[in-house]
């Protein structure tokens, strides 16, 4: 079946710093893949997608692209801010179909000033 | 507002207790989907309704648990006779009907924290 993994964190890092964040995928056909976010006392929230392979989604200064031959789609910031402290989860969902997402176990950031 | 919302937001039963949670979609939403999280694991998909279709029931654990949709209305998720490992975030997201691209962002509720004693 599809699955994601995703690096474990937490991952800190200061203010400024390059971010990386690394996601693989197994999946059958082409699917959609996704970041989450989830802010501290909020709900998830869709920070970037990519549709097909070689996209590149890109959102709030944050950058991923769809990487079929790795399976990878790591996300990527430049410069980290302190508001950028949050969990981030990895998805995917088949392109047909119902699109249920299948999401990563989560990685926590945390962005000390 | 205009989000997903869902109560309680929090819950405490005690074992062998049923519980049930609710979610409101955002309106004109067709479909909704149910997942949960459990502590360190990522969410697992449970159950999606879309319009008046049946059900995809193939992510409910077990048979302890079953969700109702009247319409593209109010969901409900029922958990009877709750076991310790039932203990995680209960998350609803709703979505509209599939787009000519393939893809609808599902919104996602802040979720119920369930907690089973």
């Amino acid at each position: 079946g599809n699955s994601v993994t995703q690096m474990e964190g937490p991952v800190t890092l200061s203010e400024e710093a390059f971010l990386t964040i690394n996601c693989t995928y197994t999946a059958t056909g082409y699917p959609s893949l996704f970041w989450y976010v989830q802010y501290p006392g909020e709900g998830l929230q869709l920070l970037l997608k990519a549709t097909k392979a070689d996209d590149k989604g890109s959102n709030k200064g944050f950058e991923a692209t769809y990487r079929k031959e790795t399976t990878s789609f790591h996300l990527e910031k430049g410069s980290v801010q302190v508001s950028d402290s949050a969990v981030y989860f990895c998805a995917l969902s088949d392109r047909g179909g119902f699109q249920k997402l299948v999401f990563g176990t989560g990685t926590r950031l945390l962005v000390s000033p | 507002g205009a989000g997903v919302s869902q109560s309680p937001s929090n819950k405490v039963t005690e074992k062998g207790k049923d519980v049930e949670l609710r979610c409101d979609p955002i309106s004109g939403h067709t479909a909704l989907y149910w997942y949960r999280q459990r502590l360190g694991q990522g969410l697992e998909f449970l159950i999606y309704f879309q319009g008046n279709s049946a059900p995809d029931k193939s992510g409910l654990p077990s048979d302890r648990f079953s969700a109702e949709r009247t319409g593209e209305s109010v969901s409900t998720l029922t958990i009877q006779r709750t076991q310790q490992e039932d203990s995680a975030v209960y998350l609803c997201a709703s979505s509209i009907r599939r787009d000519l691209a393939g893809f609808n962002e599902q919104f996602f509720g802040p979720g119920t924290r369930l907690t089973v004693l």
